[in-house]
Protein backbone atom coordinates (compact mmCIF):
# COMPACT_ATOMS: atom_id res chain seq x y z
CA UNK A 1 0.00 0.00 0.00
CA UNK A 2 0.98 3.57 -0.67
CA UNK A 3 2.67 5.67 2.16
CA UNK A 4 3.52 9.34 2.83
CA UNK A 5 5.94 10.29 4.95
CA UNK A 6 6.58 14.09 6.24
CA UNK A 7 9.02 15.62 8.58
CA UNK A 8 9.50 17.20 11.02
CA UNK A 9 6.37 17.17 12.89
CA UNK A 10 7.24 20.49 14.53
CA UNK A 11 9.59 23.11 13.68
CA UNK A 12 10.56 26.62 15.34
CA UNK A 13 12.50 28.90 13.33
CA UNK A 14 13.91 32.20 13.74
CA UNK A 15 13.06 35.26 11.26
CA UNK A 16 15.69 34.67 8.73
CA UNK A 17 16.61 31.73 8.96
CA UNK A 18 16.76 29.16 5.84
CA UNK A 19 13.83 25.92 5.55
CA UNK A 20 13.38 22.58 4.71
CA UNK A 21 10.58 20.64 4.74
CA UNK A 22 10.63 16.88 3.34
CA UNK A 23 8.26 14.87 2.03
CA UNK A 24 8.10 10.90 0.41
CA UNK A 25 5.99 8.58 -0.60
CA UNK A 26 6.44 5.00 -0.83
CA UNK A 27 3.90 2.23 -2.69
CA UNK A 28 3.79 3.98 -6.52
CA UNK A 29 5.43 5.42 -8.90
CA UNK A 30 5.08 8.60 -11.39
CA UNK A 31 2.90 10.38 -8.02
CA UNK A 32 1.81 14.20 -8.45
CA UNK A 33 2.88 15.50 -5.50
CA UNK A 34 1.85 19.03 -3.51
CA UNK A 35 2.62 21.07 -0.92
CA UNK A 36 -0.36 22.90 0.72
CA UNK A 37 -0.33 25.38 3.60
CA UNK A 38 -2.64 26.23 5.74
CA UNK A 39 -3.34 29.14 8.60
CA UNK A 40 -4.65 28.52 11.56
CA UNK A 41 -8.58 27.68 11.72
CA UNK A 42 -8.14 28.50 8.09
CA UNK A 43 -8.86 25.96 4.74
CA UNK A 44 -5.74 24.74 2.32
CA UNK A 45 -4.22 26.75 0.19
CA UNK A 46 -2.20 25.09 -2.73
CA UNK A 47 1.57 26.17 -2.89
CA UNK A 48 3.10 23.80 -5.39
CA UNK A 49 2.66 20.97 -7.42
CA UNK A 50 4.57 18.45 -9.18
CA UNK A 51 3.82 15.93 -12.09
CA UNK A 52 7.55 14.32 -12.47
CA UNK A 53 10.69 14.93 -11.60
CA UNK A 54 12.52 18.88 -11.31
CA UNK A 55 8.79 20.07 -12.92
CA UNK A 56 7.37 22.25 -10.08
CA UNK A 57 4.49 24.59 -11.03
CA UNK A 58 4.12 27.48 -8.22
CA UNK A 59 0.63 28.59 -7.13
CA UNK A 60 0.95 31.44 -5.59
CA UNK A 61 4.14 34.10 -5.24
CA UNK A 62 5.72 33.60 -2.31
CA UNK A 63 8.88 33.45 0.10
CA UNK A 64 9.37 29.96 -0.61
CA UNK A 65 10.27 27.50 -3.01
CA UNK A 66 9.96 24.03 -3.71
CA UNK A 67 11.85 20.97 -5.61
CA UNK A 68 11.42 17.42 -6.77
CA UNK A 69 15.09 16.00 -7.77
CA UNK A 70 13.41 12.02 -7.10
CA UNK A 71 10.39 10.65 -8.46
CA UNK A 72 8.80 10.35 -5.03
CA UNK A 73 10.06 13.13 -3.03
CA UNK A 74 9.04 16.75 -2.72
CA UNK A 75 11.03 19.49 -0.90
CA UNK A 76 10.04 22.73 0.61
CA UNK A 77 12.20 25.39 0.85
CA UNK A 78 13.15 28.93 2.01
CA UNK A 79 16.20 30.98 2.39
CA UNK A 80 15.05 33.15 4.56
CA UNK A 81 11.86 32.96 6.64
CA UNK A 82 9.40 35.28 7.42
CA UNK A 83 7.14 35.83 10.46
CA UNK A 84 4.04 35.04 7.95
CA UNK A 85 5.63 31.62 6.76
CA UNK A 86 4.44 30.24 10.17
CA UNK A 87 1.24 28.04 9.29
CA UNK A 88 0.85 24.00 9.31
CA UNK A 89 2.45 22.66 5.90
CA UNK A 90 0.86 19.83 4.41
CA UNK A 91 1.80 17.02 1.39
CA UNK A 92 -0.53 15.38 -0.46
CA UNK A 93 -0.13 12.68 -3.42
CA UNK A 94 -2.40 11.13 -5.92
CA UNK A 95 -1.93 9.25 -8.91
CA UNK A 96 -1.43 10.55 -12.15
CA UNK A 97 -4.87 11.09 -13.41
CA UNK A 98 -6.37 11.33 -10.00
CA UNK A 99 -8.31 13.62 -7.89
CA UNK A 100 -8.42 12.29 -4.90
CA UNK A 101 -5.47 13.73 -2.76
CA UNK A 102 -3.70 12.04 -0.01
CA UNK A 103 -2.18 14.21 3.04
CA UNK A 104 0.75 13.29 4.87
CA UNK A 105 0.43 14.66 8.82
CA UNK A 106 1.62 17.97 8.25
CA UNK A 107 4.17 19.83 9.52
CA UNK A 108 4.14 22.68 12.23
CA UNK A 109 6.19 25.70 11.27
CA UNK A 110 6.49 28.61 14.10
CA UNK A 111 8.65 31.60 13.13
CA UNK A 112 9.63 33.61 15.64
CA UNK B 1 -13.66 35.18 -7.76
CA UNK B 2 -14.03 31.08 -7.54
CA UNK B 3 -14.79 29.73 -3.73
CA UNK B 4 -15.79 27.00 -1.59
CA UNK B 5 -17.21 27.94 1.47
CA UNK B 6 -19.14 26.72 4.54
CA UNK B 7 -22.29 27.85 5.73
CA UNK B 8 -21.57 27.21 9.51
CA UNK B 9 -18.61 27.32 10.72
CA UNK B 10 -19.56 25.18 14.45
CA UNK B 11 -21.91 22.12 15.11
CA UNK B 12 -22.45 20.72 18.32
CA UNK B 13 -24.37 17.57 18.27
CA UNK B 14 -25.06 15.18 21.05
CA UNK B 15 -24.20 11.42 20.28
CA UNK B 16 -26.54 9.29 18.38
CA UNK B 17 -27.87 12.39 16.52
CA UNK B 18 -27.23 13.11 12.92
CA UNK B 19 -25.09 15.70 11.48
CA UNK B 20 -25.38 17.62 8.30
CA UNK B 21 -22.74 20.09 7.52
CA UNK B 22 -22.88 22.42 4.34
CA UNK B 23 -21.00 23.73 1.99
CA UNK B 24 -21.46 26.37 -0.92
CA UNK B 25 -19.70 26.67 -4.69
CA UNK B 26 -19.07 29.27 -7.17
CA UNK B 27 -17.59 27.37 -9.60
CA UNK B 28 -20.29 25.71 -11.86
CA UNK B 29 -17.52 24.20 -13.61
CA UNK B 30 -16.36 22.06 -10.92
CA UNK B 31 -17.44 18.21 -11.65
CA UNK B 32 -15.13 16.95 -8.38
CA UNK B 33 -16.12 17.49 -4.77
CA UNK B 34 -14.62 16.08 -2.00
CA UNK B 35 -15.11 16.09 2.02
CA UNK B 36 -12.35 15.44 4.04
CA UNK B 37 -11.90 14.87 8.20
CA UNK B 38 -8.75 16.79 9.93
CA UNK B 39 -8.43 16.11 13.32
CA UNK B 40 -6.30 18.54 16.02
CA UNK B 41 -2.23 18.45 14.34
CA UNK B 42 -2.83 16.15 11.55
CA UNK B 43 -3.24 16.18 8.03
CA UNK B 44 -7.14 15.80 6.36
CA UNK B 45 -8.49 12.46 5.90
CA UNK B 46 -10.54 10.99 3.09
CA UNK B 47 -14.20 10.56 3.49
CA UNK B 48 -16.32 10.54 0.45
CA UNK B 49 -16.29 12.27 -3.11
CA UNK B 50 -18.54 12.58 -6.04
CA UNK B 51 -18.72 13.61 -9.01
CA UNK B 52 -20.66 15.92 -10.76
CA UNK B 53 -22.91 13.54 -12.34
CA UNK B 54 -24.21 12.49 -9.48
CA UNK B 55 -26.02 13.60 -6.44
CA UNK B 56 -25.83 11.28 -3.96
CA UNK B 57 -23.31 9.11 -2.83
CA UNK B 58 -23.16 6.86 0.46
CA UNK B 59 -20.81 5.50 2.29
CA UNK B 60 -20.27 4.19 5.88
CA UNK B 61 -22.54 6.14 8.14
CA UNK B 62 -21.47 9.02 5.70
CA UNK B 63 -23.82 10.82 2.47
CA UNK B 64 -22.52 13.45 0.53
CA UNK B 65 -25.59 15.72 -1.37
CA UNK B 66 -24.47 17.88 -4.38
CA UNK B 67 -27.21 20.44 -5.70
CA UNK B 68 -26.22 21.89 -8.62
CA UNK B 69 -28.63 24.04 -9.51
CA UNK B 70 -28.14 25.97 -5.93
CA UNK B 71 -24.55 25.05 -5.96
CA UNK B 72 -24.69 23.40 -2.67
CA UNK B 73 -22.86 20.56 -0.89
CA UNK B 74 -23.78 18.75 2.27
CA UNK B 75 -22.19 15.95 4.51
CA UNK B 76 -24.49 13.98 6.30
CA UNK B 77 -23.21 11.74 9.42
CA UNK B 78 -25.41 9.21 10.93
CA UNK B 79 -25.21 8.42 14.54
CA UNK B 80 -22.43 10.84 15.20
CA UNK B 81 -19.59 9.32 17.51
CA UNK B 82 -17.19 11.75 19.78
CA UNK B 83 -15.01 10.41 17.38
CA UNK B 84 -16.11 12.20 14.82
CA UNK B 85 -15.34 15.38 16.41
CA UNK B 86 -13.20 17.06 13.86
CA UNK B 87 -13.00 19.87 11.13
CA UNK B 88 -14.50 18.84 7.72
CA UNK B 89 -13.80 20.23 4.87
CA UNK B 90 -14.99 20.42 1.38
CA UNK B 91 -13.34 21.20 -1.44
CA UNK B 92 -13.86 20.97 -5.37
CA UNK B 93 -11.67 20.48 -8.41
CA UNK B 94 -11.32 24.22 -9.59
CA UNK B 95 -11.13 23.03 -13.25
CA UNK B 96 -13.27 20.51 -15.28
CA UNK B 97 -11.09 17.38 -17.33
CA UNK B 98 -7.94 15.79 -16.27
CA UNK B 99 -5.46 18.71 -16.38
CA UNK B 100 -6.22 20.18 -12.64
CA UNK B 101 -5.26 16.95 -11.23
CA UNK B 102 -4.96 17.61 -7.42
CA UNK B 103 -5.14 21.67 -7.43
CA UNK B 104 -8.25 21.11 -4.81
CA UNK B 105 -9.73 24.48 -3.40
CA UNK B 106 -10.89 24.24 -0.07
CA UNK B 107 -13.15 25.57 2.17
CA UNK B 108 -12.30 27.40 5.28
CA UNK B 109 -13.98 24.57 7.15
CA UNK B 110 -16.41 23.45 9.89
CA UNK B 111 -15.84 22.52 13.49
CA UNK B 112 -18.44 19.51 14.93
CA UNK B 113 -18.00 18.68 17.88
CA UNK B 114 -19.89 15.53 19.97
CA UNK B 115 -20.82 15.92 23.28
CA UNK B 116 -21.58 12.37 25.04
Amino acid sequence: SQTIHQWPATLVQPVGSPLSLECTVEGTSNPNLYWYRQAAGRGLQLLFYSVGIGQISSEVPQNLSASRPQDRQFILSSKKLLLSDSGFYLCAWNPGQGEKLFFGSGTQLSVL
Amino acid sequence: GESVGLHLPTLSVQEGDNSIINCAYSNSASDYFIWYKQESGKGPQFIIDIRSNMDKRQGQRVTVLLNKTVKHLSLQIAATQPGDSAVYFCAENRGAGGTSYGKLTFGQGTILTVHP
